[in-house]
């Protein structure tokens, strides 16, 4: 199983901020990555497939970067609406497997 | 628009039984491949089975082989989980998400239902 890490567990930073936030893959998932973005009592919503193609109606403010073991998620300039937890997820092999989480807190 | 709306979870024994239903809309429903996700509470995402949009391929988790069982209608466009012989450690939200492309990622998600298993 392909075991995602992500760093920092969480990240603290004021509206209007850069985030970047890391993924590390235990093995070479290619370019198959996606990132999702979940709020408190919501469901994750996808942001970006493929490393780096943002989904149908993401901002521009985030952007992915990365393949094989090393993948980036950006957000330009933090929105109050972009404080949440952030989540990669490969689909190189199964089981598809996800990371523990980022949380982008309010400094 | 697409929707995806779970149904079924509740608080059940270990060893118990119980079947999620997940009623899909806006869009064609036996196109689409189809995923349950979990999440445990305050924990992160796990990843539970697949099916096909034809039900011919299906895939699971190690942790849920042989126990959890992934079907749907099409003509009901339903989306099932029989999860049987269940476990504490089975305790989660349990989401149906829309796969993005051949098994691949997920692309829409219901807002889930809560699964207890406790004695």
């Amino acid at each position: 199983e392909i075991v995602l890490t992500q760093s920092p567990a969480t990240l603290s930073l004021s509206p209007g901020e850069r985030a970047t936030l890391s993924c590390r893959a235990s093995q070479s998932v290619s370019s198959y990555l996606a990132w999702y973005q979940q709020k408190p009592g919501q469901a994750p919503r996808l942001l970006i497939y493929d490393a780096s193609n943002r989904a149908t109606g993401i901002p521009a403010r985030f952007s992915g970067s990365g393949s094989g073991t090393d993948f980036t998620l950006t957000i330009s300039s933090l929105e109050p609406e972009d404080f949440a937890v952030y989540y990669c997820q490969q689909r190189s092999n199964w089981p598809r497997t996800f990371g523990h989480g980022t949380k982008v807190e309010i400094k | 628009q697409v929707q995806l709306v779970e149904s079924g979870g509740g608080v059940v024994q270990p060893g118990r039984s119980l079947r999620l239903s997940c009623a899909a809309s806006g869009f064609t429903f036996s196109t689409q491949g189809m995923h349950w996700v979990r999440q445990a509470p305050d924990k992160g995402l796990a990843w539970v089975a697949l099916i096909w949009f034809d039900g011919s391929k299906k895939e699971y988790a190690d942790s849920v082989k042989g126990r959890f069982t992934i079907s749907r209608d099409n003509s009901k466009n339903t989306l099932y989980l029989q999860m049987d012989s269940l476990r504490d450690e089975d305790t989660a939200v349990y989401y149906c998400a829309r796969d993005y492309r051949k098994g691949s990622y997920f692309d829409f998600w219901g807002q889930g239902t809560l699964v207890t298993v406790s004695s």
